[in-house]
């Protein structure tokens, strides 16, 4: 069955970076675009990021753009949000998404990252 | 303020029918027929329930079911049962430079 595993999450500073994994199984990875997707405490869904299957095409949301970077190692099945210039806002769990079409069919347990000083 | 325009909460006793709007604009919900629907338990990762506005993903009851009718889309969940309580979040693809957009949530009491 379908599984992806987020990890990396913590408490960092502001201004401090972290790098989010997510490990997938269960489907063909290189085939398939990828999503993170954040929920801050108390509060609904926000879209981040999207790479394309092969890494060609990156879009992100106005909030983390320039200080987020989404990336996937194919070869290991493996989806990364490098997170820079953390501020308190960031905080949120994050989910890896798996995309289909226009959609988010599976989800990740997601990973808490908590920006305080 | 989220993008698409989702009820803060709708409730309805079991057995009933309840519906969950979601209204956006012609750039989003009314320009394309990608709009999807998620529930959330508390604590639990969001799960797919509807997809391109009618679509069911397999093992999603058919008590859910989605339509759309100009920038408002809408999600119908007959038959409530108890264990239908959550958030709802619809989503929807978009033309603007934020390709993928969440509805606020929408919270379902079962009475």
């Amino acid at each position: 069955q379908v599984q992806l595993v987020e990890s990396g999450g913590g408490v960092v500073q502001p201004g401090g970076s972290l790098r989010l994994s997510c490990v997938v199984s269960g489907f063909i990875f290189n085939s398939y675009g990828m999503h993170w997707v954040r929920q801050a405490p108390g509060k609904g869904l926000e879209w981040v990021a999207f790479i394309r299957y092969d890494g060609s095409n990156k879009y992100y949301a106005d909030s983390v753009k320039g200080r987020f970077t989404i990336s996937r190692d194919n070869s290991k099945d493996t989806l990364f949000l490098q997170m820079n210039s953390l501020r308190a806002e960031d905080t949120a769990v994050y989910y890896c998404t798996k995309a289909d079409g226009n959609y988010f069919d599976y989800w990740g347990q997601g990973t808490l990252v908590t920006v305080s000083s | 303020q989220s993008a698409l325009t989702q009820p803060a909460s709708v409730s309805g006793s079991p057995g009933q029918s309840i519906t969950i709007s979601c209204t956006g604009t012609s750039s989003d919900v009314g320009g394309y027929n990608y709009v999807s629907w998620y529930q959330q338990h508390p604590g639990k990762a969001p799960k797919l329930m509807i997809y391109d506005v009618t679509n069911r993903p397999s093992g999603v009851s058919n008590r859910f079911s989605g339509s759309k009718s100009g920038n408002t889309a809408s999600l119908t969940i007959s038959g409530l049962q108890a264990e239908d309580e959550g958030e709802f979040y619809c989503s929807s693809y978009t033309s603007t430079n934020t390709p993928w957009v969440f509805g606020g949530g929408t919270k379902l009491t079962v009475l």
